[in-house]
């Protein structure tokens, strides 16, 4: 089993559409939870941190539920500008900044 | 300037050759960090160092070696490249204490 897994995708959806993915993690010692953000052959950049209470960032919603080990991403009113791959990663201790990362999942937003 | 730069950014190699790849950055981060991307696979760890003196293995390390000439420089070399380690090639770096990784634009390796 992989230690992060998320569905591939792709999600094809018009612009203005809301939009949520998921990921799974197995190792329940994860200390920290993150979506990055990667556009076609560029690097990974981080969208936004997940805290167990949630968290916002304008568009963005990210979830965390610990018990079922579970992250989420909704984005609202998708935009064209948002289409790329969407990373799930895991620190799994916190003092060391290892970061696992998940395969990823790919948006499409078309007009 | 970007603050995290990799050299070089592609390269076409034969089976057998030693080939370096080179990562800098002027962000002052003692941590840096080696990755492999390959299709349908999440970024993999290969190396690691949190100063100058201190390399860690990765999850992949088997057939890479790393030189940390620096704070600001990380090296990874491919002593004898294989086809299989065709792949992106990520460098990042973070600061001591913070989660956020920053990574560099990527070298694109193929092995032929």
């Amino acid at each position: 089993r992989k230690e992060v897994e998320q569905d591939p995708g792709p999600f094809n959806v018009p612009e203005g559409a809301t939009v949520a993915f998921n990921c799974t993690y197995s190792n329940s010692a994860s200390q920290s939870f993150f979506w990055y953000r990667q556009d076609c052959r560029k690097e990974p950049k981080l969208l936004m941190s997940v805290y167990s209470s949630g968290n916002e960032d304008g568009r963005f919603t990210a979830q965390l539920n610990r018990a079922s080990q579970y992250i989420s991403l909704l984005i609202r009113d998708s935009k064209l500008s948002d289409s790329a791959t969407y990373l799930c990663v895991v620190n799994l201790s916190g003092g060391y900044n290892k970061l696992i990362f998940g395969a990823g999942t790919r948006l499409a937003v078309h007009p | 300037d970007a603050d995290v730069t990799q050299t070089p950014r592609n390269r076409i190699t034969k089976t057998g050759k030693r080939i370096m790849l080179e990562c800098s950055q002027t962000k002052g981060h003692d941590r840096m960090y080696w990755y492999r991307q390959d299709p349908g696979l999440g970024l993999r760890l290969i190396y690691y160092s949190f100063d100058v003196k201190d390399i860690n293995k990765g999850e992949i390390s088997d057939g890479y070696s790393v030189s940390r000439q620096a704070q600001a420089k990380f090296s990874l070399s491919l002593e004898s490249a294989i086809p299989n380690q065709t792949a992106l090639y990520f460098c990042a770096t973070s600061p001591t204490g913070g989660d956020e990784q920053f990574f560099g634009p990527g070298t694109r390796l193929t092995v032929l």
